[in-house]
């Protein structure tokens, strides 16, 4: 079946430094990626999303590139900030389905210091 | 006001208890999903509906039912409670897909349930 494999975490960062969160994932077929964040005490919320190999997703400073020759679709921000602290969930969506199942990894913990 | 609402935010129970948690949204989608949210597993999908008349068992539904009131409220019930139910519960909903066939979901802030 599908899966989605995030980075173990916590990761913790000094505000400014450099941000990759690594996600690969299994499917059958051709999948949408998405990346998904958490603040504190909310829901998720869409942060970006790729559709086809090569597409570039971003949002607020953060970036994805799809890669479907290393099946990876790995988050980077080049400063962050104490504010990007939350959590993120690397995601799939199989093309085709009838309906929105998304296939979550498990969330990657990101804390940001001053 | 936010466009997806669940009740209650927290809510801690015993075994063996009947829950229900509410999700309710004004986006004036058709969708509407339950996911369980546990800790180093993600986010799993319970029950989707894709309109009153439509409700769909999705990969972990065992000990769960669903009710769809209204295309605005979507409710999930724990009929006898158990332990490993403790879990963060999302409500979500989307529209239907367009041509670009993407449905992002929006989700509401979630509900902590405990069960002792």
């Amino acid at each position: 079946g599908d899966s989605v494999t995030q980075m173990e975490g916590p990761v913790t960062l000094s505000e400014e430094a450099f941000l990759t969160i690594n996600c690969t994932y299994t499917a059958t077929g051709y999948p949408s990626l998405f990346w998904y964040v958490q603040y504190p005490g909310e829901g998720l919320q869409l942060l970006l999303k790729a559709t086809k190999a090569d597409d570039k997703g971003s949002n607020k400073g953060f970036e994805a590139t799809y890669r479907k020759e290393t099946t990876s679709f790995h988050l980077e921000k080049g400063s962050v900030q104490v504010s990007d602290s939350a959590v993120y969930f690397c995601a799939l969506r199989r093309r085709g389905t009838s309906y929105g199942k998304l296939t979550f990894g498990q969330g990657t913990i990101l804390t940001v210091h001053p | 006001d936010a466009d997806v609402t669940q009740t209650p935010r927290n809510r801690i129970t015993k075994t063996g208890k009947r829950i229900m948690l509410e999700c309710s949204q004004t986006k004036g989608h058709d969708r509407m999903y339950w996911y369980r949210q546990d800790p180093g597993l993600g986010l799993r999908l319970i029950y989707y509906s894709f309109d009153v008349k439509d409700i769909n068992k999705g990969e972990i539904s065992d000990g769960y039912s669903v009710s769809r009131q209204a295309q605005a409220k979507f409710s999930l019930s724990l009929e006898s409670a158990i332990p490993n139910q403790t879990a963060l519960y999302f409500c979500a909903t989307s529209d239907e897909p367009g041509t670009g066939w993407f449905d992002e979901q929006f989700f509401g802030p979630g509900t902590r349930l405990t069960v002792l």
